[in-house]
């Protein structure tokens, strides 16, 4: 099956430390990979996408996140996390076949003070 | 413009009720979608739209009927739902081909 699965449905993190949140994905063609963030009862904001270009990919709000075919990895990071990244965080992938975009199960990221 | 729109933002419905979700974008996109996220769960699939055609049904009740009349609207027709389709339902776009989706900041619906 062609997904993405997020390591980690939760990650702890105090306030100005780095902050990694997994995902791997699983595809048969050269897909897009994209990381979303959620805020409570808030829509989706697209952190970053990585579409076959550059395979270090620089996001809004500091985060990045590298692309590795051998390790069929996409995990998104942060150098010092702030009080305002508490949010969910969904690795998704476009599988170009048929305009298929699928969600991970989400990881919930909580910042400590 | 990177907006899609969705209308209403809530929508509260009776079981026997007959209403539609309406979704816009004027992005030129050729793809749309329609996505059902419960609380807590990541969004889930459920139809995709292509140059106006349905492309993708990932086996959704028919209850649920999607309609895309033009390149700009898509629309979600509800009909006969059940307490458990309570969700926000989202309308999403984008170029065809591995780009990337912009969403709307959907409609929370309620089936009572």
């Amino acid at each position: 099956a062609q997904s993405v699965t997020q390591l980690d449905s939760h990650v702890s993190v105090s306030e100005g430390t780095p902050v990694l949140l997994r995902c791997n994905y699983s595809s048969s063609y050269s897909p897009s990979l994209f990381w979303y963030v959620q805020h409570p009862n808030k829509g989706l904001q697209l952190l970053l996408k990585y579409t076959s270009a550059a395979t270090l990919v620089k996001g809004i709000n500091g985060f990045e996140a590298e692309f590795k075919k051998s390790e069929t990895s996409f995990h998104l990071t942060k150098p010092s996390a702030h009080m305002s990244d508490a949010a969910e965080y969904f690795c998704v992938v476009n599988l170009n076949r048929d305009d298929k975009i699928i969600f991970g199960k989400g990881t919930r990221l909580h910042i400590l003070p | 413009d990177t907006e899609v729109t969705q209308t209403p933002k809530h929508l509260v419905m009776g079981m026997t009720n007959k209403k539609s979700l309406k979704c816009e974008q004027h992005m030129g996109h050729r793809a749309m979608y329609w996505y059902k996220q419960k609380a807590k769960k990541p969004p889930e699939l459920m139809f995709v739209y292509s140059y106006e055609k349905l492309s993708i049904n990932e086996s959704v009740p028919s209850r649920f009927s999607p309609e895309c009349p033009n390149s700009s609207l898509l629309n979600l027709h509800l009909h006969a739902l059940q307490p458990e389709d309570s969700a926000l339902y989202l309308c999403a776009s984008s170029q065809v081909g591995l780009a990337e989706a912009f969403f709307g900041q959907g409609t929370r619906l309620t089936v009572v």
